[in-house]
């Protein structure tokens, strides 16, 4: 099973300013990474897929890098909706699975 | 505009079942691969399964397998997830969730969710 790992656990920063998140993953991805945001009580929502592929509707605000096994979701300035929870995934072997997540908090 | 609407959760004994469904609206279901993921309370992601658009294909995670039955209903635009043998650790909300393009993943639609609660 491939493990990800991702951090910080949380990130505290203030609008407007820069989030980088981590994703590592235990053996090689390829080009099969994607980052979700989710809000509590809402279902994920599927922001950045095959590493750096925005999602229809996401803002120019959120991009994705990496390759192999390390990966970055940046929001480049953060607005006050995007205090959430993130959460990378795999898609490259059985089982999918998903990293621990980082929580984006307001500082 | 795309929608999947689960229901069938709700409060069960260890060692019981209880039968998920999901409601897909919006787009052609039968041409899209489909997931259960689910989310213990205040925990992170876990997916469960996995089924092609024809019901050719089935996945489960080692959590489950053995435990829970995937199946689809495409004339019905229906997706289940019976659950048999239930345990405490398997209170998570569910979610059913759409594969991208036709694909395993990502997950580009998912349902609002159900609560299942394993508890005597």
């Amino acid at each position: 099973e491939i493990v990800l790992t991702q951090s910080p656990a949380t990130l505290s920063l203030s609008p407007g300013e820069r989030a980088t998140l981590s994703c590592r993953a235990s053996q090689s991805l390829t080009s099969y990474l994607a980052w979700y945001q989710q809000k509590p009580g809402q279902a994920p929502r599927l922001l950045i897929y095959d590493i750096s592929k925005k999602a229809t509707g996401i803002p120019a605000r959120f991009s994705g890098s990496g390759s192999g096994t390390d990966f970055t979701l940046t929001i480049s300035s953060l607005e006050p909706e995007d205090f959430a929870v993130y959460y990378c995934q795999q898609r490259a072997n059985w089982p999918l699975t998903f990293g621990g997540g980082t929580k984006v908090e307001i500082k | 505009q795309v929608q999947l609407v689960e229901s069938g959760g709700g409060l069960v004994k260890p060692g019981g079942s209880l039968r998920l469904s999901c409601a897909a609206s919006g787009f052609t279901f039968s041409g899209y691969y489909m997931s259960w993921i689910r989310q213990a309370p205040g925990k992170g992601l876990e997916w469960i399964s996995f089924i092609t658009g024809s019901g050719d294909v089935i996945k489960y995670a080692d959590s489950v397998r053995g435990r829970f039955t995937i199946s689809r209903d495409n004339a019905k635009n229906s997706l289940s997830l019976q659950m048999d043998s239930l345990r405490a650790d398997d209170t998570a909300v569910y979610y059913c969730a759409r594969g991208y393009a036709s694909t395993w993943g990502p997950f580009d639609y998912w349902g609002q969710g159900t609560l299942v609660t394993v508890s005597s």
